[in-house]
């Protein structure tokens, strides 16, 4: 199994410019997550999904789209792109229940992530 | 909103040192997380424990529900252990299926 595979690795984009960030897992897992690091913050979620046609807004959503058609794929859309939004983009995916009904009591399993830089 | 509070944020000792990692949290919950990010970015699983201790190896996880806190000890440390090390619980909604992520700890071992 190859998990969950992010692309692509880097890239970098000028001020404006839009691109999708690609996320897919092979583990059958229904809720997939995105999340931004920045340099010596904790990963703060983007969006996450529940299940395929099922999106939600994390804690900093703006500026980002998201769409979930399929349970392997997630993407990610940032549009006019901002300096601000130079990070380090992990996505991640759990199975939906865990013990005591609750998908926090399952491990989520990251990608490699992709680093952004907008300039 | 449960809050998360992790100490040391930096920490370096000489290999074969005891470790100890804090993680402190705001809101009751059903599980915690450590996690583990490599120099190269990656960032993988631990552990997942409610209570008592877990043990993998040289890592071993303990916590305490009544005080809300969680240590994360490395025996016998190895250069190779150098990583940022995360603490994450449920945010605290009715589903659980949101994580709080710590800042992390920098844990530089020397040889």
């Amino acid at each position: 199994n190859a998990g969950v595979t992010q692309t692509p690795k880097f890239r970098i984009l000028k001020i404006g410019q839009s691109m999708t960030l690609q996320c897919t897992q092979d583990m059958n897992h229904n809720y997939m997550y995105w999340y931004r690091q920045d340099p010596g913050m904790g990963l703060k979620l983007i969006y996450y999904s529940v299940g395929a046609g099922i999106t939600d807004k994390g804690e900093v959503p703006n500026g980002y789209n998201v769409s979930r058609s399929t349970t392997e794929d997630f993407p990610l859309r940032l549009e006019l792109a901002a300096p601000s939004q130079t990070s380090v983009y992990f996505c991640a995916s759990s199975y939906g229940v865990g013990w005591g009904g609750r998908a926090g009591n399952q491990p989520q399993h990251f990608g490699d992530g992709t680093r952004l830089s907008i300039l | 909103k449960n809050e998360v509070e992790q100490s040391p944020q930096n920490l370096t000792a000489q290999e074969g040192e005891f470790i100890t990692i804090n993680c402190s949290y705001s809101v009751g919950i059903s599980a915690l997380h450590w996690l583990q990010q490599h120099p190269g970015g990656g960032i993988v699983s631990l552990f997942m424990l409610s209570s008592g201790k877990k043990k993998h190896g040289r890592l071993i996880a303990t916590i305490n529900i009544q005080e809300k806190h969680s240590s994360l000890h490395i025996t016998a440390s190895h250069p190779r252990d150098s990583a940022v090390y995360i603490c994450a619980v449920p945010s605290g909604e009715a589903s659980g299926s949101r994580l709080t992520f710590g800042e992390g700890t920098q844990l530089t071992v020397n040889p």
